[in-house]
Order: structure tokens, then C-alpha cells, then sequence
């Protein structure tokens, strides 16, 4: 099974800055990889998804995330964060076994 | 297509009565899963199915709790007696193979 580790539970930047949120993932099979987003009292919305191919995968929102298999990872950026991009995000690996696991959650504050 | 539906949106009963979650997943999609979300445990997957067949029910945290899935397109999640612990978040999300995961708005359960 999956495990997904993202690290740091709350990000906190400045209208205008990078956003970055840290994703790590186990196993030694590259998964299928994603990255929600949840606003408050919603459900969770698809960002982003790696399956194959291309490693850079770009996103809505102006968000793009990079597979490196070297470093079993799949950050999350957005060069210039929007007083909108504030809401909780989560990393996903989806394995062989279909089971869709889950990360803890980066929860990003925008400051103006 | 309307999306993943669950109903109710919103769930407030008391402590031993018995609650039904239900799920209506996207037409065509032959993968449904049920998770709960709490701020202390995150996102935890509680069980999935495919082709309506429960493939792992390992997430579900006691005999209290159950899944049916009768057919594609409809799916229940019941617990039985409620205890308060049992209050949160409840989202089910359906996919296709190697596809990502769709979710619904989900059913914000309070057991009071």
C-alpha cells in the first residue's frame, strides 16, 4: 500500500510569492499521483494528476507539481500565490492495489 | 453528469441511533470509495469497492460500521448504534481505472 507524506501541515505566504507544499511518496512502483485542493465545507477538487509521460505536469490555477522518481516526490508550486489559492491541499497516490491514499493535508494561508 | 451526490448534506442525530450516508457515484465509474475526515485523523480511507464489490474494508473502524454497494450507481454507509466519536466529515468519491477520483460535497454527520 501507499503511504504519503506531506510535509508541513500549514503554509503561510505573502500575495505575490512562491507557493511550495512538499510531497513524498513510498514505494518502490512509481504510483499514480495527484494533488487536491479543499475549500472550507467542500468537497475535494482535482488539481492536478501525474499517470506517465512528461514529469512537469501542469495544472488549474496556475499550479504545476514535478514527479521525480530519484526522489520519491511530487511538490506542489505556484509562482505567485492569490489571496484565492488559500485553502487546505492534498497529495494523493493512487497504487496498484487502486487504493487512493491520502496525505495529512497542507493548509495555506495567504497573507495581503 | 451531475457529479458524485451524497446525501444528506448535513446529519444530526443522537448518540445510538442508527445513520444512513448515501452515494450516488458517476455513471460509468467502477471504483467508490467512502472516507471520513476529522481534524485529528485527516482524510481516512474507511472502504472501496469495485464493479460494487467491497475490495478493502480495512479502514473501517469497527463492526458498528458498515458499506453496501447494490448496484452501480447507488452505495450506503451506515453505522449502527452512532456514539459521538463518529462525528464528522463523510465524503464518497467513485473513478475509473487509473483515473483520478471524483468527490462529492459530503455529509457532515454530527451524534450528539
Amino acid at each position: 500500500a501507499q503511504s504519503v507524506t506531506q510535509l508541513g501541515s500549514h503554509v503561510s505566504v505573502s500575495e505575490g510569492a512562491l507557493v511550495l507544499l512538499r510531497c513524498n511518496y513510498s514505494s518502490s512502483v512509481p504510483p499514480y499521483l495527484f494533488w487536491y485542493v479543499q475549500y472550507p465545507n467542500q468537497g475535494l477538487q482535482l488539481l492536478l494528476k501525474y499517470t506517465t509521460g512528461a514529469t512537469l505536469v501542469k495544472g488549474i490555477n496556475g499550479f504545476e507539481a514535478e514527479f521525480k522518481k530519484s526522489e520519491t516526490s511530487f511538490h506542489l508550486t505556484k509562482p505567485s500565490a492569490h489571496m484565492s489559492d488559500a485553502a487546505e491541499y492534498f497529495c494523493a497516490a493512487l497504487g496498484n492495489d487502486y487504493k487512493l491514499s491520502f496525505g495529512a493535508g497542507t493548509t495555506v494561508t495567504v497573507r495581503a | 453528469d451531475a457529479g458524485v451526490i451524497q446525501s444528506p448534506r448535513h446529519e444530526v442525530t443522537e448518540m445510538g441511533q442508527e445513520v444512513t450516508l448515501r452515494c450516488k457515484p458517476i455513471s460509468g465509474h467502477d471504483y467508490l470509495f467512502w472516507y471520513r475526515q476529522t481534524m485529528m485523523r485527516g482524510l481516512e480511507l474507511l472502504i472501496y469497492f469495485n464493479n460494487n464489490v467491497p475490495i478493502d474494508d480495512s479502514g473501517m473502524p469497527e463492526d458498528r460500521f458498515s458499506a453496501k454497494m447494490p448496484n452501480a450507481s447507488f452505495s450506503t454507509l451506515k453505522i449502527q448504534p452512532s456514539e459521538p466519536r463518529d462525528s464528522a466529515v463523510y465524503f464518497c468519491a467513485s473513478s475509473s481505472i487509473n483515473t483520478e477520483a471524483f468527490f462529492g460535497q459530503g455529509t457532515r454527520l454530527t451524534v450528539v
